[in-house]
C-alpha cells in the first residue's frame, strides 16, 4: 500500500496528557498537511510543510500543538496538556507540488481519532 | 469564518437518478475548487476539480459546474449508484491553505 498512513488510528487519553501522532505521506510527495475534523464539520487546516519546512500555521494551532517533519519524510503532530476540546479526527494529507505551484490534489490518510476524557 | 459553505447536510436520491450537491463560497479570490468524497473510517478522496477559468468540468458520471457571479458550484452525479453513498466535501485553496465545506451526506437508495 503506497497511500498515506497514519498511526495510531485511535487514541484515548486523559485530559492533561500529551499525545503524538504520526503521518507517513506518499513517498514522492513534498507537501504535507495536517487537518482537524470534528463531527458535522469539514476538515480544518492546521499546518503545512513543504519538504521539512513548516510554511504555514493556522490560528487554530495553539501553543500546545507542535508539528515536525524531520528530513522531509514522515511528520509528527504533538498535542501537549490535552483538553476535552481537542477530541477530533486528525487528518494528514500529502501532495506533489513545487515552489512555483503544483497540483492541488491532496491524498488523505485514514486519520487518527483522538478522544480526551 | 466559513468561506466555503454546504448548506444541505444530507441528500437522498433514488438509484439511477441525478444527485446534485451544492456549494457556496464567499471569497472571490478563490480560483480553484475541488470535490472530495469520504466514506466512514476513511480519509477524503479526491473526486473532481475545476478552475475558475472554466464553468464546467466533466469526468464520467461526475460533472462540476461553476457560477462565478453567484459564487456557487455544484456537483452532478448521473446516474447515481448505491456506491456513491458517502459524504461529499467541496474545498478551495487560497495560498497554501485549503478551506473545506461542512459536507453533504449523500444516500443513494437502491
Amino acid at each position: 500500500d503506497t497511500g498515506v498512513s497514519q498511526d495510531p488510528r485511535h487514541k484515548i487519553t486523559k485530559r492533561g496528557q500529551n499525545v503524538t501522532f504520526r503521518c507517513d505521506p506518499i513517498s514522492e510527495h513534498n507537501r504535507l498537511y495536517w487537518y482537524r475534523q470534528t463531527l458535522g464539520q469539514g476538515p480544518e487546516f492546521l499546518t503545512y510543510f513543504q519538504n521539512e519546512a513548516q510554511l504555514e500555521k493556522s490560528r487554530l494551532l495553539s501553543d500546545r500543538f507542535s508539528a515536525e517533519r524531520p528530513k522531509g519524510s514522515f511528520s509528527t503532530l504533538e498535542i501537549q496538556r490535552t483538553e476535552q476540546g481537542d477530541s477530533a479526527m486528525y487528518l494528514c494529507a500529502s501532495s506533489l507540488g513545487s515552489v512555483q505551484g503544483g497540483s492541488y490534489e491532496q491524498y488523505f490518510g485514514p486519520g487518527t481519532r483522538l478522544t480526551v476524557t | 469564518d466559513q468561506q466555503v459553505k454546504q448548506n444541505s447536510p444530507s441528500l437522498s436520491v433514488q438509484e439511477g437518478r441525478i444527485s446534485i450537491l451544492n456549494c457556496d463560497y464567499t471569497n472571490s479570490m478563490f480560483d480553484y475548487f475541488l470535490w472530495y468524497k469520504k466514506y466512514p473510517a476513511e480519509g477524503p478522496t479526491f473526486l473532481i476539480s475545476i478552475s475558475s477559468i472554466k464553468d464546467k468540468n466533466e469526468d464520467g458520471r461526475f460533472t462540476v459546474f461553476l457560477n462565478k457571479s453567484a459564487k456557487h458550484l455544484s456537483l452532478h452525479i448521473v446516474p447515481s449508484q448505491p456506491g456513491d453513498s458517502a459524504v461529499y466535501f467541496c474545498a478551495a485553496p487560497r495560498g497554501d491553505q485549503f478551506y473545506f465545506g461542512t459536507g453533504t451526506s449523500l444516500t443513494v437508495i437502491p
